[in-house]
């Protein structure tokens, strides 16, 4: 497609049980970010992706969420054994490189997690 | 600390009534200061880049301006449909990631 997708774009989950999101950047696109936005708050930065390799995992709230990424394309977000607290919007972001000159990001719409 | 504040939480003007967004920031070195546009239900769009105090940018009835604390996005006669989230994001020098704020609701009346 032209743009970023993301699905699903709505989830309801129960405390403890695992989620996955998938995210399809723009075809051609080798950087990719996963964002967490909360009600009322600045994006909060997850993972990036250069390709298929993850040189930065330092957002990661803790060992229950992992993401990977496979033919520089489709990336996905795990979250296990989820918490009430995990309740946010995931998003994605592709690029054509790293982040460096234009900070244009191309965003998905993103995925709407509720954990009851 | 890297930091993003924006100001007002939210704004609400009459349609044609102008008025500006605030972002104010610190960080070690700036490397460039970008807005998005967010609507209800959708991720953000990218609407400007400003690298330099004293830089502009324009789009239709949006202008950005950037100081060496803070970036204002001025909104001229503005329209219902100019209605969205505006968020502001810093790029350090020494990282490449965005630090973004919380963003400015605005809501434009008919």
């Amino acid at each position: 497609g032209a743009g970023v997708s993301q699905s699903p774009s709505n989830k309801v989950t129960e405390k403890g049980k695992d989620v996955e999101l998938r995210c399809d950047p723009i075809s051609g696109h080798t950087a990719l970010y996963w964002y967490r936005q909360r009600l009322g708050q600045g994006l909060e930065f997850l993972i990036y992706f250069q390709g298929n390799s993850a040189p930065d995992k330092s957002g990661l709230p803790s060992d229950r969420f992992s993401a990977e990424r496979t033919g520089e394309s489709v990336s996905t977000l795990t979250i296990q054994r989820t918490q009430q607290e995990d309740s946010a919007v995931y998003l994605c972001a592709s690029s054509r490189a790293q982040l460096l000159n234009t900070g244009e990001l191309f965003f998905g719409e993103g995925s709407r997690l509720t954990v009851l | 600390e890297d930091q993003v504040t924006q100001s007002p939480e939210a704004l609400r003007l009459q349609e044609g009534e102008s008025s500006s967004l605030n972002c104010s920031y610190t960080v070690s070195g700036l490397r460039g200061l970008f807005w998005y546009r967010q609507d209800p239900g959708k991720g953000p769009e990218f609407l400007f880049t400003l690298y330099s105090a004293g830089e502009e940018k324009e789009k239709e009835r949006l202008k950005a301006t950037l100081t060496k604390k803070e970036s204002f996005l001025h909104i001229t006669a503005p329209k219902p449909e100019d209605s969205a989230t505006y968020l502001c994001a810093v790029q350090a020098d020494s990282n490449y990631q965005l630090i973004w704020g919380a963003g400015t609701k605005l809501i434009i009346k008919p």
